[in-house]
């Protein structure tokens, strides 16, 4: 039961460098989130899905894109990277929008942009 | 508005003492929900706890119960029976409903240590 997987653990990027941060699911949830996590910060949503074919901009979406093209994989595409995209990346996803359903979380992408 | 306050950047606690990890909310919405995260120095994000607006009781799992006081908009988690695995990072969250879907909030977290 591999719940949400995210790859790589670590990256470091140089400033207008392109990557793309892998996310996978296997627990056929249709709710996606990706969400930075900023040193002594709490997590801020960069973008979020809730069923294939379908994207919304959260928070902080600058400087992001994602895809869904399966309910399994939402893909997080940084275009030119920048030192302010230094952070923490976590993927999560959830059966349900309401009631007592947390996210699951994956274990995080630490990205460094040089 | 911040939508999550947590206060307490760190806190410190006696192996086998309970301990209160505060957190208060902002929001208009008559429904929404209520979460607790832990993050161990591993990174990874696990939930802990949910209460949702409209629960007359407070939640409880286990060795972690929700302090829910709706009027005051206070969400505070209490964890008996410390132990050495719960030193980690607590997050409070809140689920909102928007005219967008739901949007999902979170503190900035409280640093807990349990001491031997």
């Amino acid at each position: 039961n591999a719940g949400v997987t995210q790859t790589p653990k670590f990256r470091i990027l140089k400033i207008g460098q392109s990557m793309t941060l892998q996310c996978t699911q296997d627990m056929n949830h249709n709710y996606m989130y990706w969400y930075r996590q900023d040193p002594g910060m709490g997590l801020k949503l960069i973008y979020y899905s809730v069923g294939a074919g379908i994207t919304d901009k959260g928070e902080v979406p600058n400087g992001y894109n994602v895809s869904r093209s399966t309910t399994e994989d939402f893909p997080l595409r940084l275009e030119l990277a920048a030192p302010s995209q230094t952070s923490v990346y976590f993927c999560a996803s959830t059966l349900y929008q309401t009631g007592p359903y947390g996210y699951t979380f994956g274990s995080g992408t630490r990205l460094t942009v040089v | 508005a911040q939508k999550i306050t947590q206060t307490q950047p760190g806190m410190f606690v006696q192996e086998k003492e309970a301990v209160t990890l505060d957190c208060t909310y902002d929001t208009s919405d008559q429904s929404y929900g209520l979460f607790w995260y832990k993050q161990p120095s591993s990174g990874e994000m696990i939930f802990l706890i949910y209460q949702g607006s409209y629960d007359e009781q407070n939640a409880t799992e286990g060795r972690y119960s929700l302090n829910f006081q709706k009027a005051r908009k206070s969400a505070n988690l209490v964890i008996s029976a410390s132990q050495l695995g719960d030193s980690a990072m607590y997050f409070c969250a809140m689920r909102e409903v928007t005219n967008t879907g739901n949007q999902f909030y979170f503190g900035t977290g409280t640093s807990l240590t349990v001491i031997p």
